[in-house]
């Protein structure tokens, strides 16, 4: 899987737009890039998938890059409850395999009132 | 259940002890997976079934750990003699194993301390 590089850390103000980047620069043609998020004390939770479009779902937006090697996660109106460490995976999503997901430190957001 | 589960919450053992962990996935997954995620750190892959098939057991970290899942379910994570690094949340997860590129669905974790 290539490497991903996320700022350890970001505010956003409640009600606001939360743009979370993430830059995959090596990242292959084959392989996605995943985010998912951990609130304290619970497991993580899946947001959000894309290969090359742009994705939106019922939680967030993820704008990737015409190259491909950078993403940002949108959370369109960030909420208390959005407070969580948020992972950008770049992983194989296609071929044989586990599909096993590996997580870096990701990024803390905190939302403040 | 609706989602996974794990048990015990939590569990405090002394070094040298062996403790078993254990994860009901999403009924109808037959991918099921163990990770840990150590205080401060991201997560680490440990071991993987899926179906019938021979566990992908790459990510265990020594020989002190096992895993089993019985009945295409069930799984039994196994830590024998235990040590204090061994500490850490230890997380299952869990899929359908019908498509490629699929969510997995994670459980809340078992929290393992080793004194």
């Amino acid at each position: 899987d290539a490497k991903t590089t996320q700022p350890p850390s970001m505010d956003c103000a409640e009600g606001r737009a939360a743009n979370l980047p993430c830059n995959h620069s090596t990242i292959s043609g084959n392989e996605y890039v995943y985010w998912y998020r951990q609130i304290h004390s619970q497991g993580p939770q899946y947001i959000i998938h894309g290969l090359k479009n742009n994705e939106t779902n019922e939680m967030a937006s993820l704008i990737i890059t015409e190259d491909r090697k950078s993403s940002t996660l949108i959370l369109p109106h960030a909420t208390l409850r959005d407070t969580a460490v948020y992972y950008c995976i770049a992983a194989a999503g296609s071929g044989a395999g586990s599909y096993q997901l590996t997580f870096g430190k990701g990024t803390k957001l905190s939302v403040i009132p | 259940g609706a989602g996974v589960s794990q048990s015990p919450s939590n569990k405090v053992t002394e070094k040298g002890k062996d403790v078993e962990l254990r994860c009901d996935p999403i009924s109808g997954h037959t991918a099921l997976y163990w990770y840990r995620q150590s205080l401060g750190q991201g997560l680490e892959f440990l071991i993987y079934f899926q179906g019938n098939s021979a566990p992908d057991k790459s990510g265990l970290p020594s020989d002190r750990f096992s895993a089993e899942r019985t009945g295409g379910s069930v799984s039994t994570l196994t830590i024998q003699r235990t040590q204090q690094e061994d500490s850490a949340v230890y997380l299952c997860a869990s899929r359908t194993g019908l498509q490629i590129r699929e969510t997995q669905y994670f459980g809340p974790g078992t929290r393992l301390l080793v004194l």
